[in-house]
């Protein structure tokens, strides 16, 4: 079956950098999504990654490694608005997007 | 950038009556656009995919009787929950795809509609 994991929760100070993991199996891969939600709100575009690497989009990177189907978003110099929950997804070989369950980011002053 | 929009945002409903929800692509062509539903702390689950000009794909578990879609248009998709209850009480995203999709296949995600079914 098809399967993306992401950590539950996670917590980080103010100014500070944060990693957050992402593992996926599914049936083909055209690339990896990042999105951010706020709470009551839809998801908004972070990065896209379809090649091996680091993509960097000023505070936030997003690295690919698709022969360990491993992906992490890296938050650097921490705002409070960064708190949201940030959704990995994968699309698959019939342009599906799988979505993981999402990492709530808390960041605390 | 792509712009969705959603209409209405909210809505309350009674049980029983049905609910139409609106999904425009407003700066762009979308030959597809899919639509969610996301319980509280819960991730998004695709309901169905909407291909303009044919039917609707729907997921495994979704009533395609119960969640009509109509994909009218290149820039219109319209969701309608049929004889509504209280358990479809959800937060409900659509998202679309452009036609040229770009070099990211990138979906582009509406505001969201919170349906509140009494």
């Amino acid at each position: 079956g098809q399967n993306i994991d992401q950590p539950t929760e996670m917590t980080a100070t103010e100014g500070a950098i944060v990693q957050i993991n992402c593992t996926y199996q599914t049936s083909g891969f055209n690339g990896l999504f990042w999105y951010q939600q706020h709470a009551g709100e839809a998801p908004t575009f972070l990065s896209y990654n379809v090649l091996d690497g680091l993509e960097e989009k000023g505070r936030f990177s997003s690295f690919l490694s698709r022969s360990k189907g491993y992906s992490y978003l890296l938050l650097k110099e921490l705002q409070m608005k960064d708190s949201a929950s940030y959704l990995c997804a994968v699309l698959d070989s019939n342009y599906q997007l799988i979505w993981g369950a999402g990492t709530k980011l808390i960041i605390k002053p | 950038g792509a712009v969705v929009s959603q209409h209405p945002s909210w809505v309350i409903c009674k049980s029983g009556t049905s609910v139409k929800i609106e999904c425009r692509s407003l700066d762009f062509q979308a030959t597809t656009m899919f639509w969610y539903r996301q319980f509280p702390k819960q991730s998004l689950m695709l309901m169905a995919t909407s291909n303009e000009g044919s039917k609707a794909t729907y997921e495994q578990g979704v009533e395609k009787d119960k969640f009509l879609i109509n994909h009218a248009s290149l820039t219109l998709s319209t969701l309608t929950v049929t004889s509504a209850h209280p358990e479809d009480s959800s937060f409900y995203i659509c998202s679309a795809r452009a036609v040229t999709g770009g070099d990211t296949n990138e979906q582009f995600f509406g505001p969201g509609t919170r349906l509140t079914v009494l």
